[in-house]
C-alpha cells in the first residue's frame, strides 16, 4: 500500500509571499499526482493533475512539480483566497495525503 | 457543465446500511470517459477515497472498506449509488461524490468535479 505524507501539517505564510507544500510517497510512484484545495464548508477543488498540469480555471500562481517519491505544490504569491487546506492524491490507488493547512502569518 | 448532487439520509443507526445516491446533470453517466467516485471526510479530518465505478460495471474499492461496500449505476436515472453495510460511529462523515475524467477512459484520473457533500451521522 502506498502512503502519501504531506508536510508540514500547518504552514504560516504572509500574503504576497511564496508557499511551498510537500507530498511524499512511501515508494516511487507515477506522475499521477493531484493537488486539491479545500476551504471551510466547501468541497475540495482540483488544482493540479498529472503532477504539473493546472486544472481548468486555476491561476498560474499555482504550480506543481516532482517525481519519484517527492512532489511539491508552489503558490508563487499568496492571495487572501489561497488560505485553505491542501491535499495531494496519488490517483493510481486514489490515496490522499493527510493535508496541509495554509494559514495567514 | 457537469454537476453532481448527493442525496440520502443524514442519520443512520449503528449496524445498519448507509445508502447514498449521486445525481449527475449536464452530462451522461454512460460516457466511457468518466469514472464516478465516492470520497468521505470525518469531521475535522482528511479525505478518504471510498470507491469508484464505471458505467460498464467496473468497480474499484478501498481495501479497508471493500467487505462492506457496494456501488452501482442507474443509467436510466443518470445516478450512481453507494451502500455501506454494518456502519459504526467511525463511518460518520461528509460523503462526497465526484467525477474523474480521462480521455483514455482509464479509472486512474483525478477527481475534477465534486458534489457539495452530504453529512451522514451514525448514531442510535
Amino acid at each position: 500500500e502506498i502512503v502519501m505524507t504531506q508536510s508540514p501539517a500547518t504552514l504560516s505564510v504572509s500574503p504576497g509571499e511564496r508557499a511551498t507544500l510537500s507530498c511524499r510517497a512511501s515508494q516511487s510512484v507515477s506522475s499521477n499526482l493531484a493537488w486539491y484545495q479545500q476551504k471551510p464548508g466547501q468541497a475540495p477543488r482540483l488544482l493540479i493533475y498529472g503532477t504539473s498540469t493546472r486544472a481548468t480555471g486555476i491561476p498560474a500562481r499555482f504550480s506543481g512539480s516532482g517525481s519519484g517519491t517527492e512532489f511539491t505544490l508552489t503558490i508563487s504569491s499568496l492571495q487572501s483566497e489561497d488560505f485553505a487546506v491542501y491535499y495531494c492524491q496519488h490517483y493510481n490507488n486514489w490515496s490522499f495525503g493527510q493535508g496541509t493547512k495554509l494559514e495567514i502569518k | 457543465q457537469l454537476q453532481l448532487q448527493e442525496s440520502g439520509p443524514g442519520l443512520v443507526k449503528p449496524s445498519e446500511t448507509l445508502s447514498l445516491t449521486c445525481t449527475v446533470s449536464g452530462g451522461s453517466i454512460s460516457s466511457s470517459y468518466y469514472h464516478w467516485g465516492w470520497v468521505r471526510q470525518p469531521p475535522g479530518k482528511g479525505l478518504e477515497w471510498i470507491g469508484s465505478i464505471h458505467y460498464s460495471g467496473s468497480t474499484y474499492y478501498n481495501p479497508s472498506l471493500k467487505s462492506r461496500l457496494t456501488t452501482s449505476i442507474d443509467t436510466s436515472k443518470n445516478q450512481f449509488s453507494l451502500n455501506l453495510r454494518s456502519v459504526t460511529a467511525a463511518d460518520t462523515a461528509i460523503y462526497y461524490c465526484a467525477s474523474a475524467h480521462s480521455p483514455l477512459g482509464v479509472p486512474w484520473s483525478a477527481f475534477d468535479i465534486w458534489g457539495q457533500g452530504t453529512m451522514v451521522t451514525v448514531s442510535s
